[in-house]
């Protein structure tokens, strides 16, 4: 079991540009979320997927901000015209719903830490 | 809505003592599970516990046990012997099967352990 993964770690980019992240579940999970995490605070949700399904969507995700889980495993979340106002940790974990005692239980990924410039 | 709080932005404790964290919740549903993360600084998020609220038994691992009480929507963490790798951010989160799969975090407490 390999764990969460995300890509790329790091992203600096300057304001307007458009930047998009990865996350590679634990295999076997059928759940992806999404969360945002600035200095300080806890993580906030923003997306999460049930296979290739988008269940829910924060009202924190605005127009600029589109994920997509495309065949069930991987996901990409996409920010438009960043703004300084998204410099933040994106952290993406996985779950397994819908068996076993590890059921509904979140692992996360390392996350990637974007700053607009 | 379901809020998670934890009034404890700071804690420290001495290496190979025992320190407890905080936590309170607030919500209307019967059925949830509650967790303990670990985040050390610039570090992966890792789980330390869960517990099921059906569960009146409280969750153990190794050094960390919880005391949950249901009725005070009280859920806290107390770490026996620590250790100074048990330094880190501790966050409390909430999962309920009517929040749409989401974590509920709390604001997080952060441990410091002096040799």
């Amino acid at each position: 079991d390999t764990g969460v993964s995300q890509d790329p770690r790091h992203k600096i980019t300057k304001r307007g540009q458009n930047v998009t992240f990865r996350c590679d579940p634990i295999s076997e999970h059928n759940r992806l979320y999404w969360y945002r995490q600035t200095l300080g605070q806890g993580p906030e949700f923003l997306t999460y997927f049930q296979n290739e399904a988008q269940l829910e969507k924060s009202r924190l995700l605005s127009d600029r901000f589109s994920a997509e889980r495309p065949k069930g495993s991987f996901s990409t979340l996409e920010i438009q015209r960043t703004e300084q106002g998204d410099s933040a940790m994106y952290l993406c974990a996985s779950s397994l719903e819908g068996g076993g005692a590890s059921t509904d239980t979140q692992y996360f990924g390392p996350g990637t830490r974007l700053t607009v410039l | 809505a379901q809020t998670v709080t934890q009034s404890q932005p700071e804690m420290s404790v001495q290496e190979a003592e025992t320190v407890t964290l905080s936590c309170t919740y607030d919500t209307s549903e019967s059925d949830y599970y509650l967790f303990w993360y670990k985040q050390p600084p610039s570090r992966q998020m890792i789980l330390v516990i869960r517990q099921e609220a059906y569960k009146q038994q409280n969750a153990t691992e190794n050094r960390f046990s919880v005391n949950f009480q249901k009725a005070a929507k009280s859920f806290s963490l107390k770490i026996s012997d620590s250790q100074l790798g048990d330094a880190a951010m501790y966050f409390c989160a909430y999962y309920g099967y009517n929040q749409g799969g989401k974590l509920i975090f709390g604001q997080g407490t952060e441990l410091s352990v002096k040799p």
